[in-house]
């Protein structure tokens, strides 16, 4: 069982450039999160969907957006890359939003842009 | 928005015991989550706090007060493989996590 996976595990971008990071859960589950992770920030929400068909903008949305056509996959595409969004972004899962339904964190992409 | 504080760093010695301090501020309350990240790795849930007191598991402990806004995160019985950062989440009305910076916790020999 691979659990949640991410693709790239890092990648180098030119600013300007459009880019698409991928989740994929095999968990079956409900939710799904995208954050990123920045140095004495902690992790932020960029945006979320609590069920296939649905999403939401979260903390951070701004240069991001968000699909989920069904229950496995939830990329983040950047669509015009600037250097602020270099970062580590991590893709979550969980079965639902309310009670002790912790969130389960791929391995993280590690995104530089240039 | 969402406040939440917890110490930067902390350094304890293998065997001892060390408590992580969280504070919040959050619109609403649905839960705590503590999470531990090891450097370069993807955060692993720890524990659950929704109701007022301790939940026990193993060596790891978390306590919630939620009219102070305050949560512990207890680390008995040190092991060097318990250095890493620890998260606290709070889970707002909304039903989305808001994360604290995390504390970087080192244990020495």
């Amino acid at each position: 069982i691979a659990g949640i996976t991410q693709a790239p595990t890092s990648q180098i971008l030119a600013a300007g450039r459009r880019m698409t990071l991928r989740c994929t859960q095999d968990m079956r589950h409900n939710a799904m999160y995208w954050y990123r992770q920045d140095l004495g920030l902690g992790l932020r929400l960029i945006h979320y969907s609590n069920t296939a068909g649905t999403t939401g903008k979260g903390e951070v949305p701004d240069g991001y957006s968000v699909s989920r056509a069904n229950t496995d996959d939830f990329p983040l595409t950047l669509a015009s890359a600037v250097p602020s969004q270099t970062s580590v972004y991590f893709c979550a899962s969980s079965e639902g939003t309310s009670g002790a339904n912790e969130q389960f964190f791929g391995p993280g992409t590690r995104l530089t842009v240039l | 928005g969402q406040n939440i504080d917890q110490p930067t760093e902390m350094t304890a010695t293998e065997g001892a015991i060390v408590q992580i301090n969280c504070t919040y501020q959050t619109s609403g309350f649905n839960g705590l989550f503590w999470y531990q990240q090891h450097a370069g790795e993807a955060p692993t849930f720890l524990s659950y706090n929704v109701l007022d007191g301790l939940e026990e598991k193993g060596r790891f402990s978390s306590f919630l007060s939620r009219s102070k806004g305050y949560s512990y995160l207890l680390l008995k019985e040190l092991q060097m493989k318990d250095s890493a950062s620890y998260l606290c989440a709070v889970r707002d009305s909304d039903y989305k996590l808001s994360f604290g910076a995390g504390t970087t916790v080192t244990v020495r020999a």
